[in-house]
């Protein structure tokens, strides 16, 4: 079935450092979603991205759609401890459904 | 304010012993959902609701039963709970829902989340 596969599952850094997550699928794409999920708190929702080769841009947040729409990622720039928290993808899933299939996030730890 | 609100926030309870989490919004949307959060498997959909009255299954509704007979309200329930059901679990809801791909105001707004363990 569809599946959406984001890497790494966990990654620290040093404050000021940059970051990267993926989100990587084996069929195309529909729209891709990210939300953020701080430390004890919910999922909040980022960002959408449509179009393939879309890039748009939140501050220091830098999120890409894949030429073939099979992958999608978010770029962060010169982290900061207020980045912390779990990232995840999702994707609207194909064939008529009515629901989003969400990657297994990633956790960013940023050491001051 | 704009909001999902869902309760309890904790919950401790054993095994078999019937249990409802309340979920509800104050935005108008039709579409509610509930997931559940494991560590290394993301967010799970367990059912979800498209309208009054009209719920469907998703990833993982082995054990969980809802019910959709308001807008605003979308409870989940667990009829004899296990430990396997110990988990995080969130209430979600959107304007109308998936369906359409194209669709750019379609996001979820997530409840603050119910602790669940089932001892």
């Amino acid at each position: 079935g569809q599946q959406v596969m984001q890497i790494p599952q966990y990654q620290h850094v040093q404050e000021g450092e940059d970051f990267t997550t993926y989100c990587n699928s084996s069929t195309t794409l529909s729209n891709i979603q990210w939300y953020k999920q701080r430390p004890g708190g919910h999922p909040v929702f980022l960002i959408q991205l449509v179009k393939s080769g879309e890039v748009k841009k939140q501050k220091r947040l830098t999120f890409q759609f894949g030429e073939a729409k099979k992958n999608s990622s978010l770029h962060i720039t010169a982290t900061q401890t207020t980045d912390v928290g779990t990232y995840f993808c999702a994707d609207k899933l194909s064939g008529g459904y009515n629901k989003l299939i969400f990657g297994a996030g990633t956790r960013l730890a940023v050491h001051p | 304010e704009a909001q999902v609100t869902q309760n309890p926030r904790y919950l401790i309870t054993v095994t078999g012993k019937k249990l409802t989490v309340t979920c509800s919004q104050n935005m108008n949307h039709e579409y509610m959902s509930w997931y559940r959060q494991d560590p290394g498997l993301g967010l799970r959909q367990i059912y979800y609701s498209m309208n009054v009255e009209v719920t469907d299954k998703g990833d993982v509704p082995e054990g969980y039963k809802v019910s959709r007979k308001e807008k605003r309200n979308f409870p989940l329930i667990l009829e004899s709970p296990s430990p396997n059901q110990t988990s995080l679990y969130f209430c979600a809801s959107s304007p109308r829902g998936f369906l359409i791909a194209t669709a750019t105001n379609e996001k979820l707004f997530f409840g603050s989340g119910t602790q669940l363990s089932v001892l």
